[in-house]
């Protein structure tokens, strides 16, 4: 079993829908969650950064952070084409300089016009 | 957000020639950095992990002859693939911690083809 799980997708909604993206984890341990976004060809941009639980909002981003279920969420308001790309949680246990983040496989999103 | 140099963005190069890629960390130190590789439609597959003035831990299954990485300062980290083969044809990211939190800032990336 992976440590971080999530659906790869792709996942297709029409322009100003709500889209909603989730990652379920094993590890209790995590305490850290991010969200990044990936465009083709292009590094990962940080997008959403919570730590442990409850919920965090950007703009049309919010991020849900439920440890008790393990699970994670990205909600993204009034989508555009802009956001089609790849979505990718990450999450890591306590902060040292040795610790890694887990990342999960990514969800590819496209929104149609 | 923190800013994160990476060069060059694409590189093409003859097979068993040896192509070095910067990451600089442009407005932070960046205590740790990563290396990471990614195919086509897949997630990011961690390489190593570089800690300035130290060598580098290497991900089981990589080669660290292969793949030298270099962390001689706050801000700049260097991954040379020696010898590079058709196989070694990837894009290839860095990416970079500020030391005071989990945030992680990536490079634009590098897209490596080895004819």
């Amino acid at each position: 079993q992976k440590e971080v799980e999530q659906d790869p997708g792709p996942l297709s909604v029409p322009e100003g829908a709500i889209v909603s993206l989730n990652c379920t984890y094993s590890n209790s341990a995590f305490q850290y969650f991010m969200w990044y976004r990936q465009y083709s060809r292009k590094g990962p941009e940080l997008l959403m950064y919570t730590y442990s639980s409850g919920n965090k909002e950007d703009g049309r981003f919010t991020a849900q952070v439920d440890k008790s279920s393990k699970y994670i969420s990205l909600f993204i308001r009034d989508s555009q084409p802009s956001d089609s790309a790849t979505y990718l949680c990450a999450m890591s246990a306590r902060y040292s300089s040795a610790s890694k983040i887990i990342f999960g496989s990514g969800t590819r999103l496209s929104i149609r016009p | 957000g923190a800013v994160v140099s990476q060069h060059p963005s694409w590189v093409i190069c003859k097979s068993g020639t040896s192509v070095k890629i910067e990451c600089r960390s442009l407005d932070f130190q960046a205590t740790t950095m990563f290396w990471y590789r990614q195919f086509p439609k897949q997630s990011l597959m961690l390489m190593a992990t570089s800690n300035e003035g130290s060598k580098a831990t290497y991900e089981q299954g990589v080669e660290k002859d292969k793949f030298l990485i270099n962390h001689a300062s706050l801000t700049l980290s260097t991954l040379t693939v020696t010898s590079a083969h058709p196989e070694d044809s990837s894009f290839y990211i860095c990416s970079a911690r500020t030391g005071t939190n989990e945030k992680l800032f990536f490079g634009s990336g590098t897209q490596l083809s080895v004819l």
